[in-house]
């Protein structure tokens, strides 16, 4: 079946403007992750969804970031006022459960760029 | 403090050889999940094993194991007869329990494992 999809696959954008970045899961996940992973280091924990609702957004850096999930499916981060800071590949990943013992799965990234 | 610590930036394996590379983490919880991921120079991550708190038995999947030493809270992941697809990053992971009322995976820093024909 169909994995994780992630639009777009690089988006290049100033310094200032607003961005919005897709993440598709598989379907019938429940549990839904975004990470961001910078040069050199592993995925950093952003946000997690069960369902529609975030039930764990204490990884968002600042308020300049912001995720929603509204049917339970399909997620867009969105950042505000980006900054050359928040260039990094923006990972999603999904799971069927909310246990510690699920695996995710993850998409292929966004690679954001911000000049 | 860290919660996942992965002390080799990098690695070089002879082709055929095994090769361990090391993660050790902390928690507090008793409940926990333990995972590897591989990414290859093109970017996705590939899950390769999972280890649980309460397992008994150390996870083995084709040519990877999980040396899980609970007392020492490390979680070494084995590479078997490597191969040169084996050439990634890999990282190490943790998804603590729901009792800690977190639900995030934290990852190391990663591992770059070469290997050498």
């Amino acid at each position: 079946g169909a994995g994780v999809s992630q639009t777009p696959s690089n988006k290049v954008t100033e310094k200032g403007k607003y961005v919005e970045l897709r993440c598709d899961p598989i379907s019938g996940h429940t549990a839904l992750y975004w990470y961001r992973q910078s040069l050199g280091q592993g995925p950093e924990f952003l946000i997690y969804f069960q369902g529609t609702g975030a039930a764990d957004d204490s990884g968002l850096p600042n308020d300049r970031f912001f995720a929603v999930r509204p049917e339970g499916s399909v997620s867009t981060l969105k950042i505000q006022r980006t900054e050359r800071g928040d260039s990094a590949v923006y990972l999603c990943a999904s799971s069927s459960g909310q246990g510690a013992d699920y695996e995710q799965y993850f998409g292929p990234g966004t690679r954001l760029t911000v000049t | 403090a860290q919660k996942i610590t992965q002390t080799q930036p990098g690695m070089f394996v002879q082709e055929k050889e095994a090769v361990t590379l090391d993660c050790t983490y902390d928690t507090s919880d008793q409940s926990y999940g333990l995972f590897w991921y591989k990414q290859p120079s093109s970017g996705e991550m590939i899950f390769l094993i999972y280890q649980g708190s309460y397992d008994e038995q150390n996870a083995t999947e084709g040519r990877y194991s999980l040396n899980f030493q609970k007392a020492r809270k490390s979680a070494n992941l084995v590479i078997s007869a490597s191969q040169l697809g084996d050439s990634a990053m890999y990282f190490c992971a943790m998804r603590e329990g729901v009792t800690s009322g977190t639900y995030k995976y934290i990852f190391g820093t990663g591992t770059r494992l070469k290997v050498l024909a």
